[in-house]
């Protein structure tokens, strides 16, 4: 079925330890992004992607680093994880007018 | 304040009651976006307006751009209507600023 694929679906990793979220899609969508959702914040905007190549930060981009080099793809990195990037990351694509697409998220703890 | 309020923030019904989560910004957008989260689960986007009211089933939504201001209605809510809904506008570049969430349980 076509949409948005996230890998892993979990993961735990220790403070200090680095890994990389993928986020694959295959309805050719220019823009994509990542989100975190915490308890009572809501969901947040870590980086975002309109094209492949391109890669622009968000509202909580500090701690994470991104990477478009395929247009399907978009891969978020935390190259040294900390307790407070715990959190269910969700990736989403869309296309100029039409809805967004989201995976089915990431339940990431850092301990 | 933030950009995009919804209330009630908890809404509890009986199964078959007509439900009305509202939502406002206070921003200029291009489009707004009801999205529902079951409990654990992934996000699913119900509608995207930019005008006027649209109908899915038992769901319907509006939107008064003048007013900055959207409902989200259900009509004979069942308990399978459980769960997250939030609403989010589209700004620039295509990024979503999203509400709270209201959370709703229909009982049987």
């Amino acid at each position: 079925n076509a949409g948005v694929t996230q890998t892993p679906k979990f993961r735990v990793l220790k403070t200090g330890q680095s890994m990389t979220l993928l986020c694959a899609q295959d309805m050719n969508h220019e823009y994509m992004y990542w989100y975190r959702q915490d308890p009572g914040m809501g969901l947040r905007l870590i980086h975002y992607s309109v094209g492949e190549g391109t890669t622009a930060k968000g509202e909580v981009p500090d701690g994470y680093n991104v990477s478009r080099l395929k247009k399907q793809n978009f891969l978020l990195g935390l190259e040294s994880a900390a307790p407070s990037q715990t959190s269910v990351y969700f990736c989403a694509s869309t296309q100029t007018g039409q809805g967004y697409t989201f995976g089915s998220g990431t339940r990431l703890t850092v301990v | 304040k933030n950009e995009v309020e919804q209330s009630p923030q908890n809404l509890t019904a009986q199964e078959g009651e007509f439900i009305t989560i509202n939502c406002s910004y206070s921003v200029g957008i291009s489009a707004l976006h009801w999205l529902q989260q079951h409990p654990g689960g992934g996000i699913v986007s119900l509608f995207m307006l930019s005008s006027g009211k649209k109908k899915h089933g038992r769901l319907i939504a509006t939107i008064n751009i003048q007013e900055k201001h959207s409902s989200l209605h259900i009509t004979a809510s069942h308990p399978r209507d459980s769960a997250v809904y939030i609403c989010a506008v589209r700004e620039g570049a295509q990024k979503l600023v999203f509400g709270q969430g209201t959370r709703l349980t229909i009982n049987p």
